[in-house]
């Protein structure tokens, strides 16, 4: 079975600084899907970013962009000119092909972001 | 906005008790899924379903079960609650391009 390891519990960022989650897996697939959540203190879980195995561009969306090492299985998420806003967990996931869509789920990051 | 909401939103029960909860969506969605959040685990997958009346089991599915009678409504149901059951509990859709989930807005459940 997969599985996702985020390293980082908590992490701290100052207004309009950068900062990047850490996310590796483990699997044996060579495609697979991967996605980046954002859950804020609502509760509410909101897709940030999302990359296919297959593609070697980095995504991007917006603020948000994605460090994605195949060989290295490491799948990070940086966050530009950060916001008060985003303050919450950051959830990575991962995606086999054909699985019905199932997601295996990080522990999570919490970020704080200070002014 | 997947269009999907879950019912009820809060909810405190008693050990041994039955509860379901209920999962809706709006945007004809063929799979569907149940997720725990528990702190320090994530999200682990309870049970899904790929269609009406077929289901299967997630991660996590001891002293759970489901139903789906109706392509828009995703049941899930404690027969006798634990307190190891109190958790936040996720419906989700998937509907993107490469799979990815919507989730409902969570329900909390506290079993004494």
């Amino acid at each position: 079975a997969q599985t996702v390891t985020q390293s980082q519990p908590e992490m701290s960022v100052q207004e309009a600084e950068t900062v990047t989650l850490s996310c590796t897996y483990d699997t044996s697939e060579s495609d697979y899907y991967l996605f980046w959540y954002k859950q804020p203190p609502s509760r509410q879980m909101i897709l940030v970013i999302r990359q296919e195995a297959y593609k070697q561009q980095n995504a991007t969306e917006n603020r948000f962009s994605v460090n994605f090492q195949k060989a290295a299985k490491s799948f990070s998420l940086k966050i530009s000119d950060s916001q008060l806003g985003d303050a919450a967990m950051y959830f990575c996931a991962y995606r086999s092909p054909g699985t019905a869509s199932k997601l295996t789920f990080g522990t999570g990051t919490r970020l704080q972001v200070t002014l | 906005d997947a269009g999907i909401t879950q019912s009820p939103r809060h909810k405190v029960t008693e050990t041994g008790t039955p509860v379901t909860l209920r999962c809706h969506q709006t945007e004809n969605h063929r799979y569907m899924y149940w997720y725990r959040q528990d702190p320090g685990h994530g999200l682990r997958l309870i049970h899904y379903s790929y269609g009406v009346k077929d289901t299967d089991k997630g991660e996590v599915s001891d002293g759970y079960s489901v139903s789906r009678s109706k392509t828009e409504d995703f049941l899930l149901t404690l027969e006798s609650a634990t307190s190891s059951q109190t958790s936040v509990y996720f419906c989700a859709i998937s509907g993107g391009p490469l799979g990815e989930q919507y989730f409902g807005p969570g329900t909390r459940l506290t079993v004494t």
